[in-house]
């Protein structure tokens, strides 16, 4: 089984400064990671994804992710926020191998940025 | 726009009734899943369907079942229905094990 921790529920931020959502799993197999956004009354839109390779991943939208290991982590970061960039952000995980691809999600962080 | 297709976006009803959630995936794919998104609960995995046939399922009440058509499109069915059903349903198509779409939801209220 597998498990998702989000370690902020809620994140506000001044327009331009950096933001860092924290994202650590638990699995005892191997996993993908995803980050996914939802911006108010959308649907889930994907960011970026681990799947193998570099540890750090670029997306879209200026946001990138690394990959840890040894830590179980897999931070979202982005340099500079805008407004347009409020929204929920969710982590999510899924093995390798399974029955079924189910996601895994984490509870979610509300991303609030300020003028 | 993800390419997948939810209806309605919003329901509303009454506990007791029965409602059918309706899903049409990106085209080609042929894996299809339902999620359950309610403010105590989070993003919970309801059931993946695989070209028509049931691959895994999640936590999926009794009271729901859900099935995948030959066109690939997918009906969630939820029965006997109870306030706290109310909740955002979503679908997700995938065409490979390595990144699901998601629909715009369909946002269940039971009053």
């Amino acid at each position: 089984a597998q498990s998702v921790t989000q370690l902020d529920s809620q994140v506000p931020v001044f327009e331009e400064a950096p933001v860092e959502l924290r994202c650590n799993y638990s699995s005892s197999v191997s996993v993908y990671l995803f980050w996914y956004v939802q911006y108010p009354n959308q649907g889930l839109q994907l960011l970026l994804k681990y799947l193998s390779g570099s540890t750090l991943v670029k997306g879209i939208n200026g946001f990138e992710a690394e990959f840890n290991k040894s830590q179980t982590s897999f931070h979202l970061r982005k340099p500079s926020v805008h407004i347009s960039d409020t929204a929920e952000y969710f982590c999510a995980v899924r093995p390798f191998k399974a029955a079924g691809n189910k996601l895994t999600f984490g509870g979610g962080t509300r991303v609030l940025v300020k003028p | 726009d993800s390419g997948v297709t939810q209806t309605p976006k919003h329901l509303i009803t009454a506990t007791g009734q029965r409602v059918t959630l309706r899903c049409s995936p990106r085209s080609g794919d042929l894996s299809v899943y339902w999620y359950q998104q309610s403010l105590d609960q989070g993003l919970q995995f309801l059931i993946q369907y695989y070209n028509g046939e049931e691959r895994a399922k999640g936590n999926i009440l009794e009271r729901f079942s859900a099935q995948q058509f030959p066109d690939l499109h997918s009906e969630l069915n939820l029965s006997s229905l109870e306030l706290g059903d109310s909740a955002l349903y979503f679908c997700a198509s995938s065409a490979s094990n390595t990144e699901a779409f998601f629909g715009q939801g369909t946002r269940l209220t039971v009053v």
